[in-house]
């Protein structure tokens, strides 16, 4: 059973424009968690989704930042606008319609720069 | 905010039982400590749970007094391939929890 896979590993853009980062879920997993790490830090959690609904997105910024986890397909972090502040790790994770909270999968992440 | 306090960095020499230890004075009735590590470059891996007295798996053993105030993750026989951050959370056994990582604890094991 293959893990959680992101893409790209590494996404460089410059100010302004727009960063999309891709995660596909552990075989069999419904629930998809979107985290952030910033250098020196621990994980920020950003959304929580299920296929086809935001179940929690209290950790996301209000403005530039979307995700979107449809019926068919990856689940997609959306960054409009990059700005230098966003540089840091994106995390994937995602867990079985029925685990524990503690029980999530995590992928290798995504480390975006902003020049 | 974490819910949980953890020493900043431990050194240690291959083959020595490593011991973190875990404060967490307002953790809630119903909170699972959990303990992750995360190597340089990767996502954050399970390593082991617990809610009371003392759990052991292939990894490492995980020890919470009875009033759950603290808790240790015990690594006996570090080896230079331990060296990681090690996170202790503290989460409800309930799907679709946020997990609160703090800034962890950086183990460096040196031969």
């Amino acid at each position: 059973n293959a893990g959680v896979m992101q893409n790209p590993r590494h996404l460089v853009r410059r100010r302004g424009q727009e960063a999309r980062l891709r995660c596909s879920p552990m075989k069999g997993h419904s629930h998809v968690y979107w985290y952030r790490q910033l250098p020196e830090e621990g994980l920020k959690f950003m959304v929580y989704l299920q296929k086809e609904n935001i179940i929690d997105e209290s950790g996301m910024p209000k403005e530039r930042f979307s995700a979107e986890f449809p019926k068919e397909g990856p689940s997609i972090l959306r960054i409009q606008q990059v700005v230098r502040g966003d540089s840091a790790a994106y995390f994937c994770a995602s867990s079985p319609p029925a685990s524990a909270a503690y029980e999530q999968y995590f992928g290798p992440g995504t480390r975006l720069t902003v020049t | 905010l974490a819910k949980t306090t953890q020493p900043i960095s431990m050194d240690s020499y291959e083959g020595q039982e490593v011991n973190i230890t875990c404060s967490h004075n307002n953790i809630a009735t119903n909170d699972y400590i959990t303990w992750y590590q995360q190597f340089p470059s990767q996502g954050p891996r399970f390593i082991i749970q617990g809610y009371k007295t003392k759990v052991t798996n292939e990894v490492a053993s995980l020890f919470i007094p009875a009033d759950r105030k603290s808790s240790t993750l015990s690594l006996p026989r570090v080896s230079l391939s331990d060296t990681a951050v090690y996170y202790c959370l503290a989460a409800p056994y309930q799907a679709g929890t946020a997990l609160i990582f703090g800034k962890g604890t950086t183990l460096s094991v040196s031969s």
